[in-house]
């Protein structure tokens, strides 16, 4: 399997473009996570997706996020317009449904820097 | 969201054990969770441990659950310059993992 994917690998933008970041899940993986990740905050949960679903998203920032999961194989996190304090390593994860430890397995990551 | 806590940097040199610890606050948390993150890489899990337990050994890892105090440590014997890498703690939320901030693992030759 190849793992989670996410593409960009790295993004420089300028303040006030649009950004779309893009994930492929593990196939047959049910769950779906956008995490970011600063040096200030750590690791925050942004959204996450059950069955194409968005279940949570209290942890978006504002309202200049955006996230959607249009069908099983494929999640975006789009940043309208865009602002420095955005910039951030963005990474996706996903894990099957059911009991046990859950694990989740993670993307590389985006790294979006913004101007 | 709850919080899990733990100390920002560890130093420690080849061939020492090295011990990180963690703190969290959600009781409802049914597995705790080490990642560990190199350079440049997303999360990848090194090792967990259910709530019901308070020891899990696997190689060189020991995992140490107090759940009345809601702390959770874990131990490499015998660090290598390659496990140098930041580590970072979770607890489980329902579907969700609640990260700590990462401890900064450093091995010095």
């Amino acid at each position: 399997d190849a793992g989670v994917i996410q593409s960009p690998r790295h993004e420089v933008t300028e303040m006030g473009q649009e950004v779309t970041l893009r994930c492929k899940p593990i196939s047959g993986h049910d769950y779906l996570f956008w995490y970011r990740q600063t040096m200030m905050r750590g690791l925050e949960l942004l959204i996450y997706f059950n069955n194409n679903v968005p279940i949570d998203d209290s942890g978006m920032p504002e309202d200049r996020f955006s996230a959607k999961m249009p069908n099983a194989s494929f999640s975006t996190l789009k940043i309208q317009p865009s602002e420095p304090r955005d910039s951030a390593v963005y990474f996706c994860a996903s894990r099957r449904a059911g009991g046990g430890y859950n694990e989740q397995f993670f993307g590389p990551g985006t790294r979006l820097t913004v101007l | 969201g709850e919080d899990v806590e733990q100390s920002l940097f560890l130093s420690v040199r080849e061939g020492d054990s090295s011990v990180i610890n963690c703190t969290y606050t959600d009781s409802s948390s049914t597995y705790l969770y080490w990642y560990k993150q190199e350079p440049g890489a997303g999360l990848q899990l090194l090792t967990y441990i259910f709530s019901n337990m308070d020891m899990k050994q696997d190689q060189r890892l020991t995992v140490l659950l107090n759940k009345k105090d809601k702390h959770l440590s874990l131990r490499i014997a015998d660090t290598q310059t390659g496990d140098s890498a930041i580590y970072f703690c979770a607890a489980n939320s329902g579907y969700a993992l609640n990260f700590g901030k990462g401890t900064s693992l450093l091995v010095t030759p």
